[in-house]
């Protein structure tokens, strides 16, 4: 397996444009979750999916973020409108379920000018 | 407080030391994990552990459930060993990672 998929690998938008960040996990595995990275918090959860079900999304900052999980191979981050603070490395990550061991993407560095 | 901490937030060492990195953490947990992560790179698992100790190479995990305390150790470092170190826990009741703030490894030849 090729591991966990993420693109774009770097993003560069102007304030205001909508961004999209994809993630493909791993066959097999039934739980994706999304992560931010910055260097004043760290790692962070935004959002995990069970099942293509989204379990918690606690972590996500506010109505501009969305995420979705249409099928078991794909899941979408989208960002409306895109804003400076949104600035971060933005991580997937997928496992086989609980207490099994997490494989992450490669992330996308996000940069909104 | 942070409900997983790590100690030290940056370690220099010369290249052969044995390096420790410490974890602590105040939830309750399924299993703790040992995360890599190289400068501007993606990151990657290298142990999860829920009792006991595990060795893979130059390294070894070691966690203590009762004191929950766990320890990253590196026999022999190398410069290729500079990254961050991330210490996670997974939740007793999901599989959501807690992250700590990571330890930052520099190993100089």
């Amino acid at each position: 397996d090729a591991g966990v998929i993420q693109s774009p690998r770097h993003e560069v938008t102007e304030m205001g444009q909508e961004v999209t960040l994809r993630c493909k996990p791993i066959s097999g595995h039934n739980s994706l979750f999304w992560y931010r990275q910055t260097m004043m918090r760290g790692l962070e959860l935004l959002i995990y999916f069970n099942n293509n079900v989204p379990i918690d999304d606690s972590g996500m900052p506010e109505d501009r973020f969305s995420a979705k999980m249409p099928n078991a191979s794909f899941s979408t981050l989208k960002i409306q409108p895109s804003e400076p603070r949104d600035s971060a490395v933005y991580f997937c990550a997928s496992t086989k379920g609980q207490g099994t061991e997490a494989f992450f993407g490669q992330g996308t560095r996000l940069t909104v000018v | 407080k942070n409900e997983v901490e790590q100690s030290p937030q940056n370690l220099t060492a010369q290249e052969g030391e044995f390096i420790t990195i410490n974890c602590s953490y105040s939830v309750g947990i399924s299993a703790l994990h040992w995360l890599q992560q190289h400068p501007g790179g993606g990151i990657v698992s290298l142990f999860m552990l829920s009792s006991g100790k595990k060795k893979h190479g130059r390294l070894i995990a070691t966690i203590n459930i009762q004191e929950k305390h766990s320890s990253l150790h590196i026999t022999a470092s190398h410069p290729r060993d500079s990254a961050v170190y991330i210490c996670a826990v997974s939740n007793y009741n999901t599989d959501k990672l807690i992250f700590g703030t990571g330890t930052r490894l520099q190993v100089f030849p």
